[in-house]
């Protein structure tokens, strides 16, 4: 039973260019969601967050748009940059998060971004 | 401050045998959760520890223990190893009440032969 789905396996930009990865959800419950970035040999770092009664939160680059509707959320990185080349995961705590509930995430399978210079 | 960090960074095992991995959480922290996270795929939630006690698990089975030692350092026990068991194992640590982010460590990668 995948919660959260990231249907992309890999995205390859051109540098500069905008940086869109996808996320699907079924579990409506949801109503905090995360993006997380991984580097090879390095652990999940958490990149930007939204909360279901927004539908935009934007943190310089990186922007996170909800339809919760379409039970869906994408992340779009504006300009992209070589560095951004990472794995993109994003995740979601249990139904009515707090205290401990965000450290029990459900991961989607994530996004292998390739930004090319 | 220093940030979560886990030991040994690669491990090789035998079926059948038992590991411990070793977590130390960022400073401040008091609540661990542990991943596992097989090739391809995301992380899954295996089990949380909040003040030395099991504080949620996901769908794993009870050969997979854990436990959260007073200065909120934690391990994870994995019995009877099966080859299913290889993957890249996280632990995140995080605060309760002070920020919905959890911070990871950089993983041990256990290859079960």
């Amino acid at each position: 039973d995948q919660q959260v789905k990231q249907n992309s396996p890999s995205l390859s930009v051109q540098e500069g260019r905008i940086s869109i990865l996808n996320c699907d959800y079924t579990n409506s419950m949801f109503d905090y969601f995360l993006w997380y970035k991984k580097y090879p040999a390095e652990g999940p770092t958490f990149l930007i967050s939204i909360s279901s009664i927004k539908d935009k939160n934007e943190d310089g680059r990186f922007t996170v748009f909800l339809n919760k509707s379409a039970k869906h959320l994408s992340l779009h990185i504006v300009p992209s940059q070589p560095g951004d080349s990472a794995v993109y995961f994003c995740a979601a705590p249990p139904a009515n998060a707090g205290g401990t509930s965000y450290g029990k995430l459900t991961f989607g399978q994530g996004t292998i971004l390739t930004v090319h210079p | 401050e220093t940030g979560v960090t886990q030991s040994p960074t690669h491990l090789i095992k035998t079926r059948g045998q038992q590991v411990t991995l070793r977590c130390s959480s960022q400073s401040g922290h008091n609540t661990v959760s542990w991943y596992q996270q097989a090739l391809g795929q995301g992380p899954q939630f295996i089990f949380q520890y909040y003040r030395e006690e099991e504080n949620g698990r996901g769908n794993f089975p009870p050969r997979f223990s854990g436990l959260q030692f007073p200065n909120y350092s934690s391990e994870l026990n994995v019995n009877a190893l099966e080859l299913d068991d290889s993957a890249l194992y996280l632990c995140a640590s995080s605060f309760v009440g002070f920020s919905t982010e959890a911070f990871f460590g950089q993983g041990t990668r256990l290859t079960v032969v």
